[in-house]
């Protein structure tokens, strides 16, 4: 059973727009929420993360929002840019042991079209 | 250069073929992870290590070993492959931090016939 769950597979979005790119997870035990950004033949590379006592965070045009109550996360991306065309994932970690063992989801393929 | 460094880049094998897959790394961190990516299911963990000495099953480690061969090393082996072995390999590393932030290589793509 997929803890972490991302149910779009793909987001299609105007140049300038909001992009919003959504999370839930299941285990309310998660220190910590991720998201990755990942280009074709590249590795994931960290975008924002956010602590579970926290229930916003923003780095310039990334916000992440997280609603523990509903176990969810989103991704907000403002203003998109088709440089920000890529797959998106979501990861959340247990925090067990000092191991950074993150649990992702299945990701999301965000195209921004001018 | 990358600071995880990733060798091959692509592999074409035969089902029951020995592949390795190696990983190096220049950032000083000293746990690593190997993580498979399939279409639908995003990454999922192999196996990890917290140094020389501290080897770990993930998820899904069967069908591989791993070998941590020093701090800055860690290779993932498939001793006889098979077709759904086929896939986009990743080593990461990280530090000691809680965030959980991983750095990833460029990824190995396997292809199993």
């Amino acid at each position: 059973d997929q803890q972490v769950k991302q149910n779009s597979p793909s987001l299609s979005v105007q140049e300038g727009r909001i992009s919003i790119l959504n999370c839930d997870y299941t285990n309310s035990m998660f220190d910590y929420f991720l998201w990755y950004k990942k280009y074709p033949a590249e590795g994931p590379t960290f975008l924002i993360s956010i602590s579970s006592i926290k229930d916003k965070n923003e780095d310039g045009r990334f916000t992440v929002f997280l609603n523990k109550s509903a176990k969810h996360l989103s991704l907000h991306i403002v203003p998109s840019q088709p440089g920000d065309s890529a797959v998106y994932f979501c990861a959340a970690n247990p925090g067990s042991g000092g191991y950074n063992k993150l649990i992702f989801g299945a990701g999301t393929r965000l195209a921004v079209h001018p | 250069d990358a600071d995880v460094t990733q060798t091959p880049r692509n592999r074409i094998t035969k089902t029951g073929k020995r592949i390795m897959l190696e990983c190096s790394q220049t950032k000083g961190h000293d746990r690593m992870y190997w993580y498979r990516q399939d279409p639908g299911l995003g990454l999922r963990l192999i196996y990890y290590s917290f140094d020389v000495k501290d080897i770990n099953k993930g998820e899904i480690s069967d069908g591989y070993s791993v070998s941590r061969q020093a701090q800055a090393k860690f290779s993932l082996s498939l001793e006889s492959a098979i077709p759904n072995q086929t896939a986009l390999y990743f080593c990461a590393t990280s530090s000691s931090g809680r965030t959980g932030e991983l750095f990833f290589g460029e990824g190995s793509r396997l292809t199993v016939l």
